[in-house]
Order: structure tokens, then C-alpha cells, then sequence
């Protein structure tokens, strides 16, 4: 069973910090996914990246995919708090019908 | 497109009824996921369809759980009967290239009481 670890569980900042979130697994994966859930609602794809080294960037959101494609890091710049959510990270292989999912980072940022 | 559309956003039955959960995939889109969310235990693959065909239903917990795709655009996640352990929220995800991520649903609130 391919397992994905996140870390922190919890993190709690202030607006304008940076940070970054990890997602790490003994496994290789094809590709992996981050997706963020804000309160109610369901998870909402953010990237995928699928090219080990790949660095994806998305306004102040910079996504990583490590080189041996184990691990993943998101790394957000001068926080706001519409930040706010669920990181989940995601990872699956090629012709897999499904994706194994982290427990994710539950990220607040403070006015 | 208006996504993945789910039904009911929340319901709230008495232990022992019946719940019938509904979701619409994106239209063109061949695999649908049913997921359940709990604080204690995160978002859990309870079955997922390819072409309206179930492959793989390992994680759906009980003989009381059932899920049916009878077309393209219709799914259902059935629990009967349903047990105050089954509150959760219930989410349908569909994607036309799994490995490349998916669109989820609102979700439905499930409360069993």
C-alpha cells in the first residue's frame, strides 16, 4: 500500500509569512496532485506535476515535485488569510484507476 | 459545465433508515469516486467506477453500503441501515484522467442519530 505522510498537521500563522507544507512517501509516484478544501466545500485541484525536479508556481503558490518523484512541497509566499483551508497532496501512477491521498495540512493564517 | 453536482447537502436520519446519496459527474468524464471524510480517519476511497463499472470497492466498510452507476451521469451510495458511526460528509469526485487529479462534489453532510 503506497502511503503519503504530511507535515505539519496543523499550522498556524500571520498574514504576510511564508511557508511551506511537505507530503513524503516511501513510494514513487507517476504523478501528484495538491488540492486545497476550504470549510464546506470539497477539495479543489490546485496543480499537478509529474516530471521529477518539476517546479510549478501559481501566484504566490510554488509547488515542487522531488527529484527521485517520492515527495512534494508547497511553499506559499506573504500568506493572506484567504489562504486559509485543507492542503491535501495526492499521488497516483500511470493507468491507475485511483489516487492515494495524504491526510493533509490544515493551514490558518491570522488577519 | 457546473461540475459534480451532489444530493442532498445535508441530511439528518434517525439510526436504522435508509439514505440514498445522489451525484452527477462531470459530463465526459469515466471515473467516479464515492469518498467519506471524518476528522479521525481523512478522506476515505469507499468505491470507484470506470465506464459505470465498479473496480474497486475494497473500501466501502460494511454489507450495508452499496453503490450503483446505472448510466454516465448518475450515481448513488446507498447505507441501509445506516448506524451513527456512518455521519460523515460523503463526497462523489469524477475525472476524465485519474493519475492527472479530479473534481469534487460540495459533498453531503450525513448526521445519524
Amino acid at each position: 500500500t503506497q502511503l503519503l505522510e504530511q507535515s505539519p498537521q496543523f499550522l498556524s500563522i500571520q498574514e504576510g509569512e511564508n511557508l511551506t507544507v511537505y507530503c513524503n512517501s516511501s513510494s514513487v509516484f507517476s504523478s501528484l496532485q495538491w488540492y486545497r478544501q476550504e470549510p464546506g466545500e470539497g477539495p479543489v485541484l490546485l496543480v499537478t506535476v509529474v516530471t521529477g525536479g518539476e517546479v510549478k508556481k501559481l501566484k504566490r503558490l510554488t509547488f515542487q515535485f522531488g527529484d527521485a518523484r517520492k515527495d512534494s512541497s508547497l511553499h506559499i509566499t506573504a500568506a493572506q488569510p484567504g489562504d486559509t483551508g485543507l492542503y491535501l497532496c495526492a499521488g497516483a501512477n500511470t493507468n491507475a484507476g485511483k489516487s492515494t491521498f495524504g491526510d493533509g495540512t490544515t493551514l490558518t493564517v491570522k488577519p | 459545465d457546473a461540475g459534480v453536482i451532489q444530493s442532498p447537502r445535508h441530511e439528518v436520519t434517525e439510526m436504522g433508515q435508509e439514505v440514498t446519496l445522489r451525484c452527477k459527474p462531470i459530463s465526459g468524464h469515466n471515473s467516479l469516486f464515492w469518498y467519506r471524510q471524518t476528522m479521525m480517519r481523512g478522506l476515505e476511497l469507499l468505491i470507484y467506477f470506470n465506464n459505470n463499472v465498479p473496480i474497486d470497492d475494497s473500501g466501502m466498510p460494511e454489507d450495508r453500503f452499496s453503490a450503483k452507476m446505472p448510466n454516465a451521469s448518475f450515481s448513488t451510495l446507498k447505507i441501509q441501515p445506516s448506524e451513527p458511526r456512518d455521519s460523515a460528509v460523503y463526497f462523489c469526485a469524477s475525472s476524465l484522467l485519474p493519475s492527472y487529479g479530479y473534481t469534487f462534489g460540495s459533498g453531503t453532510r450525513l448526521t445519524v442519530v
